[in-house]
């Protein structure tokens, strides 16, 4: 009884090639995230959605866009990976944000730029 | 510039002592502080917070202490077991541009030995 589930686990692509990567949610919660972590680096948050307000880091890079179509699910798109964007992908839920809020997480995507 | 830093990429504590994780933060706007763990393979998980306001949390064998005048939180697992084993995230929370700005450490490595 997965709640927050990552499609695919593994992601082979093309550089330049662009790739769409997939969370869905059973929780219901109102905000969902995509972090992108590096080996041995902290999880880097890259946008979230509070509902259907979309929230950019100011450092995210225009390569990566983000979609919610309904409360379930939630994509990334890379436009044109770089051997750089090589990374796990971390999708995330939270009920509704607050700064105590637990947030749950799938599994990831890895994500492998050839 | 690091906010939260997790000074030690691992630590490796004998089964049934006790493991303490350290982490520093250089914000004094962060108002709460979490604590997750990660398994290979697997997203991270809410393991236990505190608020700003507190000094100690405990839940179980988990323990989270806070010293704000040191800027310094530090998560006591007593006594270690082997499922303990995993990568622990120190993650700060501040609201922020309109948000709650959650940051996170890079992580620390706990191996727990038989």
């Amino acid at each position: 009884d997965a709640m927050v589930i990552q499609n695919p686990r593994y992601q082979v692509t093309q550089f330049g090639k662009p790739v769409t990567l997939s969370c869905s949610q059973t929780l219901n919660h109102n905000v969902m995230y995509w972090y992108q972590q590096k080996s041995s680096q902290a999880p880097k948050l890259l946008f979230h959605y509070y509902d259907k307000d979309f929230n950019n880091e100011a450092d995210t890079p225009d390569n990566f866009q983000s979609r919610r179509p309904n409360t379930s699910f939630c994509f990334l798109d890379i436009r044109s990976p770089g051997l750089g964007d090589a990374a796990m992908y971390l999708c995330a839920t939270s009920r509704d944000g607050g700064g105590n809020t637990e947030a749950f997480f799938g599994q990831g995507t890895r994500l492998t730029v050839v | 510039d690091q906010q939260v830093k997790q000074n030690s990429p691992s630590l490796s504590v004998q089964e049934g002592r006790i493991s303490i994780l350290n982490c520093d933060y250089t914000n004094s706007m962060f108002d709460y502080f979490l604590w997750y763990k990660k398994y290979p393979a697997e997203g991270p998980t809410f393991l236990i917070s505190i608020s700003s306001i507190k000094d100690k949390n405990e839940d179980g064998r988990f323990t989270v202490f806070l010293n704000k005048s040191a800027k310094h939180l530090s998560l006591h697992i007593v006594p270690s077991q082997p499922g303990d084993s995993a990568v622990y995230f120190c993650a700060a929370s501040a609201y922020m541009d309109s948000n709650y700005q959650l940051i996170w450490g890079a992580g620390t490595k706990l191996i727990i030995k038989p």
